[in-house]
């Protein structure tokens, strides 16, 4: 039984290039949750999807950052024309309902360049 | 505006003694509380968590305790061994809410010293 997958571990962008992280959530799992950890900080809130809705994206800056949880396949959280504000590590939690505890992918480290 | 907050960013602790990491909210609202265990390079493990309804919870060498009216809860591990050092995050969600996820406090490192 797998964990939440996500891919790639480490990704490294120029400015201005585009970042896509993946999340796979535990079988079973319809709610996917993606947060930030910036360098000595805690885990912020980014947004949270339930298949093909986004429930709340209250965390989520408003431009260049989108999500996405398709019916068929990862969910997606995409960010266009990354800047150095952007390094950071992003973890993608998964749960089976709504409330739950969360089941936290190993994440993505992205390094902007 | 931080509604979990863990103001000992870091604590040292003899192998076998007591752990006590501490958590504060604000939020009143927040009735269901988590705490979670990160190693480098590794994603947040649960570890415990408790409910308003309680004021205690325990789990073999893991205890969480809460204190409602002051806002404050505590995770109590004993005897604290070298394997426990890692970063503690404490986190708090209103449970019957639906759709409010989980806040996070910024985190306590814990070192255990052989």
């Amino acid at each position: 039984n797998a964990g939440v997958m996500q891919n790639p571990r480490h990704l490294v962008r120029r400015r201005g290039q585009e970042a896509r992280l993946r999340c796979s959530p535990m079988k079973g799992h319809s709610h996917v949750y993606w947060y930030r950890q910036l360098p000595e900080e805690g885990l912020k809130f980014m947004v949270y999807l339930q298949k093909e809705n986004i429930i709340d994206e209250s965390g989520m800056p408003k431009e260049r950052f989108s999500a996405e949880f398709p019916k068929e396949g990862p969910s997606i959280l995409r960010i266009q024309q990354v800047v150095r504000g952007d390094s950071a590590a992003y973890f993608c939690a998964s749960s089976p309902n709504a409330n739950e505890k969360l089941f936290f992918g190993s994440g993505t480290q992205l390094s902007v360049l | 505006d931080q509604q979990v907050k863990q103001n000992s960013p870091s604590l040292s602790v003899q192998e076998g003694r007591i752990s006590i990491l501490n958590c504060d909210y604000t939020n009143s609202m927040f009735d269901y509380f988590l705490w979670y265990k990160k190693y480098p390079a590794e994603g947040p493990t649960f570890l415990i968590s408790i409910s308003s309804i309680k004021d205690k919870n325990e789990d073999g060498r893991f205890t969480v305790f809460l204190n409602k009216s002051a806002k404050h809860l505590s995770l109590h591990i004993v005897p604290s061994q070298p394997g426990d050092s890692a970063v503690y995050f404490c986190a708090a969600s209103v449970a019957n809410s639906g759709n409010t996820p989980l806040v996070f406090g910024k985190g306590t490192r814990l070192s255990v010293i052989a």
